[in-house]
Parts: C-alpha cells; structure tokens; sequence
C-alpha cells in the first residue's frame, strides 16, 4: 500500500534551468509534508516542508507546492545547480507522526 | 552534519546472532525514530520513542526492538538475524514543538548480515 509516490525514477536537467520533482499521496489524513534529499553514504538532509494548511513555502531555491484536491505536491528547484544532484523524496506524515516516504527520484543536473 | 549521531556505521555479523544499534539525538529533541532502508525499498519506518516511552510503531518485527534511555539516546536491538535483515538502519530526530515536525536523520548504519 504505496500511500506516497513519486512516478518517477529520475529526472535529467541543464545546470541553470529549473528542476521540478512530483509526489501523489493517497491517505487524506496526511496534513504535513517534506522534501529530503540523499547522497550516497549519507543520511536523508531536510530540505523544505510544508503544512497542510498552506498551498507553497519558498527557502532560497526552493519552492514546494501542494495542491489538497490532487493531493498532489511538488518541488522546485530554481536555479539548478550541479550540487543538486542527490536522491529527492518526498515524504508526509499525520500528526507529525512516523514518516511515510515515497520510493524516490534521483536527480541529475547536467553542467 | 544533521546532529544526530550512530554508531557504529558498518556491522557484518552471521545468522542467528544478535546487535545492538545506538543513537543520539540533536540536543533539546525529545523523539526518536527508526528507520530501515532495504535495498530495494524505499525508507520503512520501524517505531517511535518521545521522552523514554514508545510513540508510534511501523512495520517492526518481533524480534527487533528498541529502547530509549533517560538521556534520551536509543538503541535498536536485533536479534535472530536473518540474511533479509541486511539493510542500512537510520535514525532520525525531532522537537515535536510548534507544529513543526521536521526529522533530523543519523548517516545511518549499515549492517550486513551473512
């Protein structure tokens, strides 16, 4: 039962231009939600969250987006840059509860 | 550097015996998780302690447990390896205060079982 996902494996992007990185949930209850991103060896790094009484949340380069009647969130990466490159998940949680963690989106950002 | 602390980072043990994974927390945060990441699935969530008493549990098996002391460190025990168990465990840490529930994870242990 795959309550967060992200569809896709991996995205490919010219340094410079913007990344945007998607994620569907199921469970209706979920009212907050996060970014992560993961290099190799590493634990996942807090990126960017956002409540789910709010639509966006900007830091820096970084903007996430939620849409409640898709249930569907984003991340926006803009500028892209090489250092970027990493494994992005998204993740929610009920309560502030365990996280739920989709399966990822490796992200390549191509100088 | 996240602040949260593991040890240790690489274990190799046989089936049948049993570890002990230890964590510390960032300073001032009172929850503790535990997380397994297999390598072909994404981030399990395996259970939950706040301020020494258990929270919230995840897919756990009976035969892992965990624990967290009065200075708020954690240890998961896992006993009865079996090769399937082999995975990178992770801990993460949060404040739980303000509405704000960011984790905080560890680098992770990477453990081996054969």
């Amino acid at each position: 039962d795959q309550q967060v996902k992200q569809n896709s494996p991996s995205l490919s992007v010219q340094e410079g231009r913007i990344s945007i990185l998607n994620c569907d949930y199921t469970n209706s209850m979920f009212d907050y939600f996060l970014w992560y991103k993961k290099y190799p060896a590493e634990g996942p790094t807090f990126l960017i969250s956002i409540s789910s009484i709010k639509d966006k949340n900007e830091d820096g380069r970084f903007t996430v987006f939620l849409n409640k009647s898709a249930k569907h969130l984003s991340l926006h990466i803009v500028p892209s840059q090489p250092g970027d490159s990493a494994v992005y998940f998204c993740a929610a949680s009920v309560n502030g509860n365990k996280l739920v963690f989709g399966a990822g989106t490796i992200l390549r950002v191509k100088s | 550097d996240s602040g949260v602390t593991q040890t240790p980072k690489h274990l190799i043990t046989a089936t049948g015996q049993r570890v002990t994974l230890r964590c510390s927390p960032r300073s001032g945060d009172l929850s503790v998780y535990w997380y397994q990441q297999s390598l072909d699935q994404g981030l399990q969530f395996l259970i939950q302690y706040y301020n020494g008493e258990e929270r919230a549990k995840g897919n756990i098996l009976e035969r892992f447990s965990a624990q967290q002391f009065p200075d708020l460190h954690s240890e998961l025990n896992l006993s009865s390896l079996e090769l399937g168990d082999s995975a990178l465990y992770f801990c993460a840490s949060s404040v739980d205060i303000g509405g704000t529930y960011e984790q905080y994870f560890g680098p992770g242990t990477r453990l081996t079982v054969t």
